[in-house]
């Protein structure tokens, strides 16, 4: 089962920060939080990812609090394109590579 | 930049026929990994691979199989097919790489459809 809990849906308007929540209170120390967003049945893309330190990319900046139980994910000037759901996503980080647990996302329209 | 190629992009068959899928990951991507996504659904993980060795498994029932070739590319073998198994199939690729730190990447997806 998906360890975050993201609200449903969003909007945006278009040129404004988007900034979408994820709670994940039952993170563990080792486990990181990534981000993907799918278009309209696209394949998922990857956006970022981040340990407990805030991280940005051309993309998108991801905020962690301190605690570690939640993070933003900011979209600095949304477009028409941004339009997706948000995937925020625990992954275990153990060793090697593991699958990523997808929850229902959080479903972002950027209106015009 | 080079990314994933998933074939076919579309597949239709008809129930009790059988698939398969073909992905190629992104040039020097070690770790290939699966995802259904039926309709109005959530990609759920079904089998992942890392050097020709099965990996990871997931909700994959026993009437598919999967396997990864010297050439890192993977096929998902699809058998008796039903007509819940109607959906889109990604492929994702990564590197494989210490305490989770390598994201992976999706191709398009198949989307099989059972007649």
């Amino acid at each position: 089962d998906a360890k975050t809990t993201q609200p449903p849906s969003m909007d945006c308007a278009e040129g404004r920060a988007a900034n979408l929540p994820c709670n994940h209170s039952t993170i563990s120390g080792n486990e990181y939080v990534y981000w993907y967003r799918q278009i309209h049945s696209q394949g998922p893309q990857y956006i970022i990812h981040g340990l407990k330190n805030n991280e940005t990319n051309e993309m998108a900046s991801l905020i962690i609090t301190e605690d570690r139980k939640s993070s933003t994910l900011i979209l600095p000037h949304a477009t028409l394109r941004d339009t997706a759901v948000y995937y925020c996503i625990v992954r275990v980080a153990t060793s090697g590579n593991t699958p990523l647990v997808f929850g229902k996302g959080t479903r972002l329209s950027v209106i015009a | 930049a080079a990314g994933v190629i998933q074939s076919p992009r579309h597949l239709i068959k008809e129930k009790r026929e059988t698939a398969t899928l073909k992905c190629y990951p992104i040039p020097r991507h070690d770790t290939v990994y699966w995802y259904q996504q039926g309709p109005g659904q959530d990609p759920q993980f079904l089998i992942s691979f890392y050097e020709k060795m099965q990996s990871d498994k997931g909700s994959i029932p026993d009437r598919f199989s999967a396997q990864q070739f010297s050439d890192y590319h993977s096929e998902l073998n699809m058998s008796s097919l039903e007509l819940g198994d109607s959906a889109l199939y990604f492929c994702a690729s990564s590197l494989r790489g210490s305490q989770g730190r390598q994201p992976q990447h999706f191709g398009d997806g198949t989307r099989l459809s059972i007649l």
